[in-house]
């Protein structure tokens, strides 16, 4: 049984930019949660998805969206990119308001 | 903010048990206790969670006082493997994981 997967592993963006990170959950899990981690901090939580919605937002700019397909994947995007955005991208899942599993991450370099 | 306070950084010798303290003083009745460690760069992983009860899993025991606020992760037979960054969160189920600084845990050869 395969975990949360995330791609890609690595990206590098200039300023300005647009970029979209990838999550497949665990099977049977239906909700995907995002969170950003800078370096040195702990993960802080950006939104979260259920039944292709967003059900609960963290303090994010509108810049940060997403999506939620059928197959309960998800999509994080990220809009006019800044310096500041450079962090590690985790994606958890879980099957409604149960236990998160997290994925390996993105992290993402804006120069 | 984060409602648990962890020391900041513990040793500990390989082979010997890690017991990781927190403290969450303020935890409401719904609100179980729960265990993520993080190895350098990689995603947080889930260790264990329990609401009043001790747990015991592959992986760890965790004890909770009987009045919930404060509770130990015990890892028995700690390795290398096991040095990362520990986030003890209290977390209702409902809301999101809020995390806090952790304890970095270093396991001594």
């Amino acid at each position: 049984d395969a975990g949360v997967t995330q791609s890609p592993t690595h990206l590098i963006k200039t300023r300005g930019q647009q970029v979209t990170l990838r999550c497949s959950p665990k099977s049977g899990h239906d909700t995907v949660s995002w969170y950003q981690q800078a370096l040195g901090q702990g993960p802080q939580f950006i939104f979260q998805y259920y039944e292709e919605e967003e059900r609960q937002r963290g303090n994010f700019p509108d810049r940060f969206s997403g999506h939620q397909f059928p197959n309960y994947s998800s999509e994080l995007n990220v809009n006019a990119l800044l310096l500041g955005d450079s962090a590690l991208y985790l994606c958890a899942s879980s099957f409604s308001f149960e236990t998160q599993y997290f994925g390996p991450g993105t992290r993402l370099l804006v120069l | 903010d984060a409602k648990t306070t962890q020391p900041p950084s513990m040793d500990c010798a390989e082979g010997r048990a890690a017991n990781l303290p927190c403290n969450h003083s303020t935890i409401s009745g719904n609100e179980y206790v729960y265990w993520y460690r993080q190895i350098h760069s990689q995603g947080p992983q889930y260790i264990i969670h329990g609401l009043k009860n001790n747990e015991t899993n592959e992986m760890a025991s965790l004890i909770i006082t009987e009045d919930r606020k404060s509770s130990t992760l015990i890892l028995p037979h700690a390795t290398l493997r096991d040095t990362a960054v520990y986030y003890c969160i209290v977390h209702p189920g409902n809301t999101p994981l809020v995390f806090g600084k952790g304890t970095r845990l270093s396991v001594i050869a």
